[in-house]
């Protein structure tokens, strides 16, 4: 139980243009759902909360033009990255929780390269 | 105070051995603590998790050992397998703060056969 599942799991484009992860929660109701970045051999880094139905809150020094989130249902969050620069390549995880916060479930991860 | 300070940086462990790692926080507000196992170009996934309330928590090979007083905690891989091989995580979070996870830096794994 306790699926997440990220879509796709890697991308590559070119610079300036936009691109959307989907993270879905496959046999359980995700109230909440977190997005992720994480460079290669460091920790995770919390980009933004999202509650279904409610604007997301970004972490301090995340740019929400740059990095918008929509969580429209109790099974979907899309993360889309505007305008994406080289420096956006990254690994993106999601997490996603019940209405009772823990544990979060992970996804794999989208990997996305910028050229 | 957020932090969560994470050791070693990785860890070569012979299989059959015990792996150990360590965790240390600073805010004890902090009320769920839970370990996470990446291997490479995946996410993390859950092993084990406690709250301060409890001193031990095993789940098969693993075990989680919580020191209140010390604000420490660590998680204990018996009989440490090669397909242990992997990178892990301590978290903490508080429930009254959105239950976002603090993760510690990582250790990196690696089981010799």
């Amino acid at each position: 139980g306790a699926v997440v599942s990220q879509h796709p799991s890697w991308v590559i484009c070119k610079s300036g243009t936009s691109v959307k992860i989907e993270c879905r929660s496959l046999d359980f109701q995700a109230t909440t759902m977190f997005w992720y970045r994480q460079f290669p051999k460091q920790s995770l880094m919390l980009m933004a909360t999202s509650n279904e139905g409610s604007k997301a809150t970004y972490e301090q020094g995340v740019e929400k033009d740059k990095f918008l989130i929509n969580h429209a249902s109790l099974t979907l969050s899309t993360l889309t990255v505007t305008s994406a620069h080289p420096e956006d390549s990254s690994f993106y995880i999601c997490s996603a929780s019940t209405e009772f916060g823990r544990p979060q479930h992970f996804g794999d991860g989208t990997r996305l390269s910028i050229l | 105070q957020q932090q969560v300070k994470q050791s070693p940086q990785s860890l070569i462990v012979q299989k059959g051995g015990i792996s150990i790692i360590n965790c240390a926080y600073e805010n004890t507000a902090f009320d769920y603590f839970p370990w996470y196992q990446q291997f490479p170009g995946k996410g993390p996934a859950l092993l084990i998790a406690i709250r301060p309330d409890v001193s031990e928590k095993k789940e098969g090979r693993f075990t989680i050992s919580f020191n209140k007083s010390a604000k420490q905690f660590s998680l204990h891989i018996m009989d440490s397998q090669p397909g242990d091989s992997a990178t892990y995580f301590c978290a903490a979070s508080i429930e009254g703060y959105g239950n976002k996870l603090v993760f510690g830096a990582g250790t990196i794994l690696r089981v010799k056969s």
